[in-house]
C-alpha cells in the first residue's frame, strides 16, 4: 500500500463550483499534515496546514479525521487560479511523503 | 534572497555523465530533503538529512545515486553513469524539524531539470 493516496483526477469543474478532495494516508504514527500546490513546471507552495479540529482559510476548508487516516481539502467558489496540482505531504519523526497529487482544472 | 536555492536550474546530459546538483537550504532549517518528479506524478522521496547526517535514501533508488551535507548546510546530489530514465525535475526541500515532529513544513527550491539525451 502506498504511504499517501490521491486520487489524481484531473478534477474540471466550473468556476463558482464547490470541489473536495481526499488524501489517505497509511502511517498511523503520522504527526504532521499539510496541502500543498503545484503549478505545472514550478515547485510546490504551501497552501495551509492542516489541524485535529479542522481550519479555514478564506475559500479553503481543510479537515483531518485520524480514524480513518485521511485529510480532506474543501474549495469553495472555484476561480480560474485554483487551477493546479494539490499535494498533501505526511510526515512525522521520520520523511516527509507525497502522493501524486490531484489534479484541478476550473473551467470558465 | 532567504529562500530554498537549487543549482543548476537545468542540465543537459548525455547518457553515461555524471552529474552534480547543489541545494542550499534556508540557512536556520536543520532537515533537508532531495525529491525527484516527473509529469504527471508527486514528488518522489529520495533521500533526506537532519543536519549532517543521512537518515534514510529510498530503496528504489540504486547505487548511482549519493547525496552529501558535509557540514549540516548546503547539500549535493550525484547521479553517476546517467541513464536516460533518469530525466526528471530534482527538488530539493528544508524544514525546520523539531523534537514534537508535528508542523514540519517544506519549503522547496526551484528545482533543477536534469535531461539525459
Amino acid at each position: 500500500r502506498k504511504e499517501v493516496e490521491q486520487d489524481p483526477g484531473p478534477f474540471n469543474v466550473p468556476e463558482g463550483a464547490t470541489v473536495a478532495f481526499n488524501c489517505t494516508y497509511s502511517n498511523s504514527a503520522s504527526q504532521s499534515f499539510f496541502w500543498y500546490r503545484q503549478d505545472c513546471r514550478k515547485e510546490p507552495k504551501l497552501l495551509m496546514s492542516v489541524y485535529s479540529s479542522g481550519n479555514e482559510d478564506g475559500r479553503f476548508t481543510a479537515q483531518l479525521n485520524r480514524a480513518s487516516q485521511y485529510i480532506s481539502l474543501l474549495i469553495r467558489d472555484s476561480k480560474l487560479s485554483d487551477s493546479a496540482t494539490y499535494l498533501c505531504p505526511v510526515g512525522g519523526y521520520q520523511k516527509v511523503t507525497f502522493g501524486t497529487g490531484t489534479k484541478l482544472q476550473v473551467i470558465p | 534572497d532567504t529562500g530554498v536555492s537549487q543549482d543548476p536550474r537545468h542540465k543537459i546530459t548525455k547518457r553515461g555523465q555524471n552529474v552534480t546538483f547543489r541545494c542550499d537550504p534556508i540557512s536556520e532549517h536543520n532537515r533537508l530533503y532531495w525529491y525527484r518528479q516527473t509529469l504527471g506524478q508527486g514528488p518522489e522521496f529520495l533521500t533526506y538529512f537532519q543536519n549532517e547526517a543521512q537518515l534514510e535514501k529510498s530503496r528504489l533508488l540504486s547505487d548511482r545515486f549519493s547525496a552529501e551535507r558535509p557540514k549540516g548546510s548546503f547539500s549535493t546530489l550525484e547521479i553517476q553513469r546517467t541513464e536516460q530514465g533518469d530525466s526528471a525535475m530534482y527538488l530539493c526541500a528544508s524544514s525546520t524539524h523539531g523534537t514534537l515532529a508535528t508542523n514540519e513544513k517544506l519549503f522547496f527550491g526551484s528545482g533543477t531539470q536534469l535531461s539525459v539525451l
